[in-house]
């Protein structure tokens, strides 16, 4: 079964820092792979995503400069490295995958809760 | 970045009728060279992540029932539920991914049963 799980969402200060995991199975892990954030009660908005080979990576204006999006294909793991944390960035973040040959987002995991809070 | 909306906000409709929800980008999210119209579509029910019903805006996700239709071009695109069941009460979302990485979301569609 083609599958991502997500872990790593906590409490957190504003201004600290957190490391969300994602781990991949059932599948080969050559994809390019999402971050896609969801606040409480509003819409989707996509984060950053990942060349397969860790190569190319891309971010939301508002997350560049404090968040990293790393991939370790040896163990089948994306990772989001989020530093300088703000209320603004309370929400759920989906480990998502993009299609190989149609580029949308065909597989999603379930989701890890961030909560930025004093 | 490309702008998405959607119309409308939220739609009750009786079961077994048709639900219609409308998508509109701010610019084409035609590509000429292979003309493909980079916009997909989502369900998200309540407590799930979303899930990919539609992509290339009318070629239906293997599995997602029949009864789930995408159309249009350019910049204005249509979702349809022929006859709206039950478990089809969700959030539904438009994407585009033409303008790559910078993906962008419709602000979503709430379909609730009469």
């Amino acid at each position: 079964e083609v599958q991502l799980v997500e872990s790593g969402g906590n409490l957190v200060q504003p201004g600290g820092s957190l490391r969300l995991s994602c781990a991949a199975s059932g599948f080969t892990f050559n994809y390019w792979m999402n971050w896609v954030r969801q606040a409480p009660g509003k819409g989707l908005e996509w984060v950053a995503d990942i060349h397969p080979d860790g190569s190319v990576k891309s971010y939301v204006d508002s997350v560049k400069g404090r968040f990293t999006i790393s991939r370790d294909n040896a163990k089948n793991s994306l990772f989001l490295q989020m530093s300088s944390l703000r209320a603004e960035d309370t929400a759920t973040y989906y480990c998502v995958r993009e299609g190989r040959t149609m580029g949308a987002f065909d597989v999603w995991g379930h989701g890890t809760v961030v909560t930025v809070s004093s | 970045d490309i702008v998405m909306t959607q119309s409308p906000d939220s739609l009750a409709v009786s079961l077994g009728e048709r639900a219609t929800i409308n998508c509109k980008s701010s610019q084409s999210v035609l590509y000429n060279s292979n003309n493909k119209n980079y916009l997909a579509w989502y369900q998200q029910k309540p407590g799930q992540p979303p899930k990919l019903l539609i992509y290339w805006a009318s070629t239906r996700e293997s599995g997602v029932p029949d009864r789930f239709s995408g159309s249009g071009s350019g910049t204005d695109f249509t979702l349809t539920i022929s006859s709206l069941q039950a478990e089809d009460v969700a959030v539904y979302y438009c994407h585009q991914y033409y303008n790559t990485p910078s993906f962008t979301f419709g602000p979503g569609t709430k379909v609730e049963i009469k």
